[in-house]
């Protein structure tokens, strides 16, 4: 079946750094990808639509400045955390659908764990 | 590891409620949810449940957990066409294991 890749799987870095994580769908192409966060023991929370080719969606309440969002091609999408802070601390989860369709699946990455000290 | 399963389609008429049911082999979480996916949109939660409750009612919607039998199930109460969408069970772990979604069809 389809596969999800992320990298890192997880990351430690300092505070005021900044931290990409990778989202690539493997063997198939995603003109669409989703970001999620989950902070622990909490649900899923979807920060953002990546839309390759154009600028993503963010969700209310989510910073723009502070998500860099890029879908540079149809198998790749990136996720900068800018300037990180403890509090972005979290698990960043990102997932594909296979297609544009009703009956397409969505497959889920494996995560990328941020601590930032 | 831990499974979590749904049926895969529902096709039900305005106005009647519709129940999306959902089974999984182990949860050690304190939450279970559900999340609506709109076409072409991302995941949205919908609504919860605490492990300790066997049910819980939002507006249209009722979530009823066993336990016992590790089911868990949504009711949408007057189902409208703007209901129509995928539904997916999510039940914690060591991480979020979702089922693979139950497509409601809602027909005028």
């Amino acid at each position: 079946g389809a596969v999800v890749s992320q990298h890192p799987s997880w990351v430690i870095c300092k505070s005021g750094t900044s931290v990409k994580i990778e989202c690539r769908s493997l063997d198939f192409q995603a003109t669409t990808m989703f970001w999620y966060r989950q902070f622990p023991k909490q649900s899923l929370m979807l920060m953002a639509t990546s839309n390759e080719g154009s600028k993503a969606t963010y969700e209310q309440g989510v910073e723009k400045d502070k998500f860099l969002i890029n879908h540079a091609s149809l198998t790749l999408s990136t996720l900068t955390v800018t300037s990180a802070h403890p509090e972005d601390s979290s698990f960043y989860i990102c997932s594909a659908p296979t297609g544009t369709g009703w009956y397409n699946e969505q497959f889920f990455g494996p995560g990328t764990r941020l601590t930032v000290l | 590891g831990e499974d979590v399963e749904q049926s895969l389609f529902l096709s039900v008429r305005e106005g009647d409620s519709s129940v999306i049911n959902c089974t999984y082999t182990d949860s050690s979480s304190t939450y279970l949810y559900w999340y609506k996916q709109e076409p072409g949109a991302g995941l949205q939660l919908l609504t919860y449940i605490f492990s300790n409750m066997d049910m819980k009612q939002d507006q249209r919607l009722t979530v009823l957990l066993n336990k016992k039998d590790k089911h868990l199930s949504l009711r949408i109460a007057d189902t409208q066409t703007g209901d129509s969408a995928i539904y997916f069970c999510a039940v914690p772990n060591n991480d979020m294991r979702f089922g693979a979604g139950t497509r409601l069809t809602v027909k005028p």
